[in-house]
């Protein structure tokens, strides 16, 4: 059972440049998240989607969109990279309302020049 | 929007040692979780408790949600409990957590 699967887990960018972080889970979960950690802040909710069909902004979601494509899947696209954006992304699932325990893909380090 | 804060923000221990982790919140939540992250990155999911007691081997939670905090006890400490704790909260529909700033763990043998 993979859980939540995050690709790539590392990947350099310079600045300016397009990328996709792609989250995939095999748990039939209805919600899914895409968030940020940086060092001494914590995690940081970036965008979120409760339901197919459904995305919501997080605390931080300026420069960043998702799409969720089906209810596996859910991406988190930036299109013109920063050096604030260096970070390491978690992407996570749950269940739903009712049933909220989160379960976290292993990390994605992302590092902007 | 709702503050998270834990304390102590680092803590260093012997094996074998007990420890208390303790996060504050600034409103009423509905949701709240405890997480540790090993020194590899992983995070892992220990309890789920807006509210009551739970206990899983070595480690326990209590959550006093009319008071706005949650303890996170640790006994008889192992250099595996390493790491950073986090504490996680959610006052809305869809499971929306807002994280603390952690606890960094540190047990020596």
């Amino acid at each position: 059972n993979a859980g939540v699967t995050q690709t790539p887990k590392f990947q350099v960018l310079k600045t300016g440049q397009s990328m996709t972080l792609q989250c995939a889970q095999d748990m039939n979960h209805n919600s899914m998240y895409w968030y940020r950690q940086d060092p001494g802040m914590g995690l940081r909710l970036i965008y979120y989607s409760a339901s197919e069909g459904t995305t919501d902004k997080g605390e931080v979601p300026n420069g960043y969109n998702v799409s969720r494509l089906n209810k596996r899947e859910f991406s988190l696209r930036l299109e013109s990279a920063a050096p604030s954006q260096t970070s390491v992304y978690f992407c996570a699932s749950n269940p739903g309302a009712g049933a909220n325990v989160l379960t976290f893909g292993a990390g994605s380090r992302l590092t902007v020049l | 929007g709702i503050q998270v804060e834990q304390s102590p923000p680092d803590l260093i221990l012997q094996e074998g040692a007990n420890s208390t982790l303790r996060c504050n919140f600034s409103d009423s939540v509905n949701n709240l979780q405890w997480f540790h992250q090993n020194p590899w990155g992983q995070l892992i999911n220990l309890f789920y408790i807006p509210s009551g007691t739970k206990q899983n081997g070595r480690l326990s939670a209590t959550t006093v949600a009319t008071e706005r905090y949650s303890l996170l006890y640790i006994s008889s400490s192992q250099t595996t409990d390493s790491g950073v704790y986090f504490c996680a909260v959610g006052y809305a529909q869809g499971g929306k957590l807002i994280f603390g700033q952690g606890t960094e763990l540190s047990v020596k043998p």
